[in-house]
């Protein structure tokens, strides 16, 4: 079975500052990882996704991600943060069928 | 425009009362989704559908029940059985273009808060 693991439930940083959220996932087969972003009280927006190929993926709002296989992880970043980052960041994961399992989520918390 | 709706956004039960919460999508997608979100557990996964007439249970599907008859509408009904059903139900939909499953980005409603006491 699969799982996803995201350990920081809460990250402050302050605006400006590079930012990084980390996801680690489980699965005894090839996956495919997707970050999304929710803004509180309304529903998930994909910031990327990774299917194949390049392990370092560039999504919306200036985020990216890599992937690591040895390390079994996807962590997301941000070079420099605004207070409009402010959300909570789910990681995904999907083992190739139309199942998808979210971790926990990671509030982001951007201080002026 | 194409998306989803989910309505109503707040919802207000008693205790022992059944009720339904509606999800549309336009996108023509196969598949949709239904997540409870409680605070600090993330989406939990209640049911989907990969099909009109097919669905499968997710996570956590005791207490919930589905039905997919169109391809655009997939509403939830949250039974008197379900033991904690005040949470943040999210709907979803995914698919329809050519490639394998879990390839495609989900797509989510804004959401249903619902309350019950």
């Amino acid at each position: 079975a699969q799982s996803v693991t995201q350990l920081d439930s809460q990250v402050p940083v302050f605006e400006e500052a590079p930012v990084e959220l980390r996801c680690n996932y489980s699965s005894s087969v090839s996956v495919y990882l997707f970050w999304y972003v929710q803004y509180p009280n309304q529903g998930l927006q994909l910031l990327l996704k990774y299917l194949s190929g390049s392990t370092l993926v560039k999504g919306i709002n200036g985020f990216e991600a890599e992937f690591n296989k040895s390390q079994t992880s996807f962590h997301l970043r941000k070079p420099s943060v605004h207070i409009s980052d402010t959300a909570e960041y789910f990681c995904a994961v999907s083992d190739r069928t139309y199942k998808y399992i979210f971790g926990t989520g990671t509030r982001l918390k951007v201080l002026a | 425009d194409g998306g989803i709706t989910q309505s109503p956004k707040y919802l207000f039960r008693k205790e022992g009362q059944n009720v339904t919460l509606s999800c549309e999508q336009n996108l023509n997608h196969d598949a949709m989704y239904w997540y409870r979100q409680d605070p600090g557990q993330g989406l939990r996964l209640i049911y989907y559908s990969q099909i009109v007439n097919d669905f499968q249970k997710g996570d956590i599907a005791e207490g919930y029940s589905v039905s997919r008859e169109k391809k655009e509408s997939f509403p939830l009904t949250v039974t008197s059985a379900q033991k904690n059903p005040t949470a943040f139900y999210l709907c979803a939909s995914s698919g329809g273009g050519q490639g394998p499953p879990g390839t495609y980005e989900q797509y989510f409603g804004p959401g249903t808060r619902l309350t019950v006491t």
